[in-house]
């Protein structure tokens, strides 16, 4: 079965700065990722997915994310953010099910992203 | 541009009390999915439909849980009894021919 680890909760970061939230994911299998962004009171919304082909996705916001097979990681980063990112941030893992084409997602705990003036 | 839609936002409900979850999915979409959020915990799968027929449950999803597509519109997810236990934020998302879920805003579920 897969797990998906988010390392970190909280993540504060100041205004126009870089930031990066980590995701690691345990599979046996191959897999496909998602990072998700959940705005106060509203539900969530596809920030980016990988599915094969390039490491190197990018995906609504300015946001991009790099998957690294070896090091079972899928990290998101913005190289500058802005107040309007603050929100909470889950990453999710697809593995196909055996069975058909049901492909659940699995969720971390989410990083709570906050952007200071 | 279509999204996924749920009512009620918020459901206040006595324990032992049966509610009804409504989502309306993106129309062309033939996979539906619900999944919960206890606060503070992870969003959790619950149950995926296809064809009109659960494909995969999850244990959380027991003899107490139900869904339904009851017309060409809606799908539905019905607890029977409530429990203090089941309190929490109640996503419903679809997806098409592709792998992308598409959620809709949730129901807060809060059982007194």
């Amino acid at each position: 079965a897969q797990s998906v680890t988010q390392l970190d909760s909280q993540v504060p970061v100041f205004e126009e700065a870089p930031v990066e939230l980590r995701c690691n994911y345990s599979s046996s299998v191959s897999v496909y990722l998602f990072w998700y962004v959940q705005y106060p009171n509203q539900g969530l919304q596809l920030l980016l997915k990988y599915l094969s082909g390039s490491t190197l996705v990018k995906g609504i916001n300015g946001f991009e994310a790099e998957f690294n097979k070896s090091q079972t990681s899928f990290h998101l980063r913005k190289p500058s953010v802005h107040i309007s990112d603050t929100a909470e941030y889950f990453c999710a893992v697809i593995s196909p099910n055996s069975g058909g084409s049901n492909y659940k997602l699995t969720f971390g705990k989410g990083t709570l992203l906050t952007v200071n003036p | 541009e279509p999204e996924v839609t749920q009512t009620p936002s918020h459901q206040v409900t006595q324990m032992g009390q049966e509610v009804i979850l409504r989502c309306v999915p993106i129309s062309n979409h033939l996979y539906f999915y619900w999944y919960r959020q206890i606060l503070g915990q992870k969003v959790e799968f619950l149950v995926s439909f296809y064809n009109n027929e659960i494909s995969e449950k999850s244990e959380i999803f027991d003899d107490q849980f139900s869904v339904e597509r009851p017309d060409g519109s809606n799908f539905t997810l019905k607890i029977r009894s409530t429990k203090l236990e089941d309190s929490a934020m109640y996503f419903c998302a679809s997806r098409g021919t592709g792998l992308e879920q598409y959620f809709g805003p949730g129901t807060r579920l809060t059982v007194t």
